[in-house]
């Protein structure tokens, strides 16, 4: 498909453990986003990447979390220790561009639903 | 702080009928608006969107009211169609519609065939 995808859809684990969440952007759009969206919240925003480097990454809660984009394209959002509320979904979103000059819309993925037990 | 609010969890409209989903906002730095709609399991989809220059943008059945002064703004579907039961969200931006967009908690809208 020619949408934005996010591995896994699904992932349990214990407090305390290391996880990884994958996201592959449309082709072609150098803007990726990850959104987190806690139950009965709106999505959150975490980190943007503008190619491969992190522009803003002001919505990481705590140095627990961080995300890379080595080569322009797939996004890995990695969280160590985890904690029982990090328990969300957590969306990654793509766009053309992050440009001001002109709106670019940003597309998500279905998300990877994060259970911490 | 919950910088865009929409207050209404929840809204039930007849088919056919018109549907008024609002969304209001704290900061004055938000110059772009979007609604976004999301059906369960799925990302958000973008539905519409206007700038802060504008104070109303239509698209088919789909049309937002921005009203700077009150800062609110509000989604209307006419007319409402069971394929339009979904959560909404609000969402701003303060830079033009790019970078970071924070979301209003979300109205779950339900059509009644």
């Amino acid at each position: 498909g020619a949408g934005v995808s996010q591995t896994p859809s699904n992932k349990v684990t214990e407090k305390g453990k290391y996880v990884e969440l994958r996201c592959d952007p449309i082709s072609g759009h150098t803007a990726l986003y990850w959104y987190r969206q806690s139950l009965g919240q709106g999505p959150e925003f975490l980190i943007y990447f503008q190619g491969t480097g992190a522009a803003d990454d002001s919505g990481l809660p705590n140095d627990r979390f961080f995300a890379v984009r080595p080569e322009g394209s797939v996004s890995t959002l990695k969280i160590q220790r985890t904690e029982r509320g990090d328990s969300a979904v957590y969306l990654c979103a793509s766009s053309l561009t992050g440009k001001r000059s002109s709106y670019n819309e940003q597309f998500f993925g279905p998300g990877t639903r994060l259970t911490v037990l | 702080d919950q910088q865009v609010k929409q207050n209404s969890p929840s809204l039930s409209v007849q088919e056919g009928r018109i549907s008024i989903l609002n969304c209001d906002y704290t900061n004055s730095m938000f110059d772009y608006f979007l609604w976004y709609k999301k059906y369960p399991a799925e990302g958000p989809t973008f539905l519409i969107s206007i700038s802060s220059i504008k104070d109303k943008n239509e698209d088919g059945r789909f049309t937002v009211f921005l009203n700077k002064s009150a800062k609110h703004l509000s989604l209307h579907i006419v007319p409402s169609q069971p394929g339009d039961s979904a959560v909404y969200f609000c969402a701003a931006s303060a830079n033009f519609g790019n970078e970071k967009l924070t979301f209003g908690t979300g109205t779950r809208l339900t059509i009644i065939p």
